[in-house]
């Protein structure tokens, strides 16, 4: 099984600010390494998809990059709305296991 | 509007079983994989199973294998999971999602989720 290291745990920014979460995996699993973010009590909202791909209606502020074993999410001119956790996940082969999180709090 | 609604959570004690439902309306259901995920209270997600758009393939967590059975109905657009031998550590919001894309080979995430079912195993 592929495991998932995510850091860090949470993070207190301020508006304007750019932030940038890692995400590294036990193994390669290439470029399959989604990202998403949950607000409270909803569900989970995919970000970006395949490495750096940016999904449809979310604001080009989410940039992810990365291949391999390791992977990064930056936030650039955060917003409030950007308050949340963020989660990575490897869809290279089962189990798809996911990163514990980023908890982001916006200041 | 592509829509996913989960259905049949509750209150089950230790050992019980409970069958989750999903109801699948605006895409082709039949054409994607199909996925379960879970999220404990104030914990992070966790995959818990998968199922080929043909049910040709189900895939499951080390923590569910034996206990839980993943199933479709593409006549019906719907996705099952029938959970059996319940513990309390699958106390959770059981979400389903479908993938971003429809080649089985190539996952690219899930980019349709439902708005959860809430599974409380206690005694």
């Amino acid at each position: 099984d592929i495991q998932m290291t995510q850091s860090p745990s949470s993070l207190s920014a301020s508006v304007g600010d750019t932030v940038t979460i890692t995400c590294r995996t036990s193994q390669s699993v290439s470029d399959y390494l989604n990202w998403y973010q949950q607000k409270l009590g909803k569900a989970p909202k995919i970000l970006i998809y395949v490495a750096s791909n940016l999904q449809g209606g979310v604001p080009s502020r989410f940039t992810g990059s990365g291949s391999g074993t390791d992977f990064t999410l930056t936030i650039t001119n955060l917003q409030p709305e950007d308050s949340a956790t963020y989660y990575c996940q490897q869809s290279y082969s089962t189990p798809y296991s996911f990163g514990r999180g980023t908890q982001l709090e916006i200041k | 509007e592509v829509q996913l609604v989960e259905s049949g959570g509750g209150l089950v004690k230790p050992g019980g079983s409970l069958r989750l439902s999903c109801a699948a309306s605006g895409f082709s259901f039949s054409t994607y994989s199909m996925n379960w995920v879970r999220q404990a209270p104030g914990k992070g997600l966790e995959w818990v199973s998968s199922i080929r758009s043909g049910s040709e393939y189900v895939y499951y967590a080390d923590s569910v294998m034996g206990r839980f059975t993943i199933s479709r109905d593409n006549t019906g657009n719907s996705l099952y999971l029938q959970m059996n031998s319940l513990r309390v550590e699958d106390t959770a919001v059981y979400y389903c999602a479908r993938p971003k894309n429809q080649d089985p080979y190539y996952f690219y995430g899930m980019d349709v989720w439902g708005q959860g079912t809430t599974v409380t195993v206690s005694s």
